[in-house]
C-alpha cells in the first residue's frame, strides 16, 4: 500500500471560518509533509513533521496550524485565510531519516485537497 | 540554493514518437531525484525515483538517467500515447538542505500534448 489519503478532496470556505484537511498513510513512514501549490506552479514546502515533531516550518502564516497527533495523521487546521490562499494543498509522506541506507528519501504524495475562499 | 530547471515548458507530440524531457539543478550534492506526473487538478505520482549514487532507473516505457557531476537528468518517454499527456514535474533533495529530512526542490515542469 503506497497511498496517502487526503479529505476533503475539496473545500470551499469564508475568511471567518475554522476548517481542518486531513492526511492519512499507513506505509509507516515517519516523515510527513505539507505543500501548498497555486495554479500552474510547482508545489512548495510548508511544513514537515519527522518522527511526530515539527522539524521545518516555511515561515508560514500563523493562520495555518499543523498537527500531527500520532505517526499516521497529520492535519492542517485553517482559520481566519484569505482569498489568496486558494489553492491545492497536497500531503506527503517518506520514510523516517534520510541517511539510514534503507531509506530511499522517495516521497508519496495524495491526490490533494482544492481550498477556495471565499 | 539549489535550483531546478526543467526544459521545454511546454512540449506537443504526435502519438508513437519517442521523447525525451530535460532537468537540470545547480548543486551535486542531492540525496536523490524524483520524477513526478501530475493531471490537472491532481495529486503529484511518483514515477521514477534515482538515488545520488544511481545512474538511471527504468519502469516501463519510461527511463530516466542522472549525471550528477552535469547537473542534469532526462525522462526519457517511449512510444508515447495520449494517456501520457499531463505535467512532469523534476525535484531534487539534498541531505544538506532543511533540516535532517532535506527539503525537494522542483522544478516548474513540462507540459506534455500528446495528439492522436
Amino acid at each position: 500500500d503506497t497511498e496517502v489519503t487526503q479529505t476533503p478532496k475539496h473545500l470551499v470556505m469564508g475568511m471567518t471560518n475554522k476548517k481542518s484537511l486531513k492526511c492519512e498513510q499507513h506505509m509507516g513512514h515517519r516523515a510527513m509533509y505539507w505543500y501548498k501549490q497555486k495554479a500552474k506552479k510547482p508545489p512548495e514546502l510548508m511544513f514537515v513533521y519527522s518522527y511526530e515533531k515539527l522539524s521545518i516550518n516555511e515561515s508560514v502564516p500563523s493562520r495555518f496550524s499543523p498537527e500531527c497527533p500520532n505517526s499516521s495523521l497529520l492535519n492542517l487546521h485553517l482559520h481566519a485565510l484569505q482569498p489568496e490562499d486558494s489553492a491545492l494543498y497536497l500531503c506527503a509522506s517518506s520514510q523516517g531519516i534520510l541517511r539510514r541506507s534503507s531509506n530511499t528519501g522517495e516521497l508519496f504524495f495524495g491526490e490533494g485537497s482544492r481550498l477556495t475562499v471565499l | 540554493k539549489q535550483e531546478v530547471t526543467q526544459i521545454p515548458a511546454a512540449l506537443s507530440v504526435p502519438e508513437g514518437e519517442n521523447l525525451v524531457l530535460n532537468c537540470s539543478f545547480t548543486d551535486s550534492a542531492i540525496y536523490n531525484l524524483q520524477w513526478f506526473r501530475q493531471d490537472p487538478g491532481k495529486g503529484l505520482t511518483s514515477l521514477l525515483l534515482i538515488q545520488s549514487s544511481q545512474r538511471e532507473q527504468t519502469s516501463g516505457r519510461l527511463n530516466a538517467s542522472l549525471d550528477k557531476s552535469s547537473g542534469r537528468s532526462t525522462l526519457y518517454i517511449a512510444a508515447s500515447q495520449p494517456g501520457d499527456s499531463a505535467t512532469y514535474l523534476c525535484a531534487v533533495r539534498g541531505g544538506n538542505y532543511g533540516g535532517s529530512q532535506g527539503n525537494l526542490i522542483f522544478g516548474k515542469g513540462t507540459k506534455l500534448s500528446v495528439k492522436p
